[in-house]
């Protein structure tokens, strides 16, 4: 079946780096767009983006340019978010999810990676 | 940016009650409307599509109507399971925002 497995959960430190992986199985990862979304504690959820997995260019919400990375390896089927000079506020459960084309719904969501940043 | 409110922001009911959650955006946007609903520590799940298409797999009971700016969710007959907060999102246009959430509570 169709399934987004992402990395384990993750401390950090203030300015270090953080990479989540999104592993897609069931599927060609390149026939689907995937979107990155973020949720702070006790908030709601917020789009960061996209990856067009055919072409590896990314699309960037406003306020996720410039520490935000997204990238990806189909040999392994795997798309990566990447969080540099990581700040407090940045401490989030990141979701991945599988982004359908023209509609650009989500259809199947990883379970979520919750990034802690804390000195 | 489109902007996506939703109301209520909670509501309270019991079991076997009809729910209706309403989204508005901020321009017209077709039906590029989308609705999930998250249980606590869980990831979302995709209920409808395209305002009013129901995702394989997801009780008939819920349903999605509305075109334009304004829709609805509707619960027929809420369940146990149903009991959760639920997200309109908007995939008219990017940024793809979400409304800031209905929390459905046990009354």
């Amino acid at each position: 079946q169709v399934q987004l497995v992402q990395s384990g959960s993750e401390l950090k430190k203030p300015g270090a780096s953080v990479k989540v992986s999104c592993k897609a199985s069931g599927y060609i990862i390149s026939s689907y767009a995937i979107s990155w979304v973020r949720q702070a504690p006790g908030q709601g959820l917020e789009w960061m983006g996209w990856i067009n997995t055919n072409t590896g260019n990314p699309t960037y919400a406003q306020g996720f340019t410039g520490r935000f990375v997204f990238s990806l390896d189909t040999s392994v089927s795997t798309a990566y978010l990447q969080i540099s000079s990581l700040k407090a506020e940045d401490t989030a459960v990141y979701y991945c999810a599988r982004d359908l084309d023209p509609e650009h719904y989500f259809d199947c969501w990883g379970q979520g990676t919750l990034v802690t940043v804390s000195s | 940016d489109i902007q996506m409110t939703q109301s209520p922001s909670s509501l309270s009911a019991s079991v076997g009650d009809r729910v209706t959650i309403t989204c508005r955006a901020s321009q017209s946007m077709s039906d590029y409307l989308n609705w999930y609903q998250q249980q606590p520590g869980k990831a979302p799940k995709l209920l409808i599509y395209a305002a009013s298409s129901l995702q394989s797999g997801v009780p008939s009971r819920f349903s999605g109507s509305g075109s334009g700016t304004d829709f609805t969710l509707t619960i027929s007959s809420l369940q146990p399971e149903d009991f959760a907060t639920y997200y309109c999102q908007q995939s008219y246009s990017t940024p793809r925002t979400f409304g800031q959430g209905t929390k459905v509570e046990i009354k």
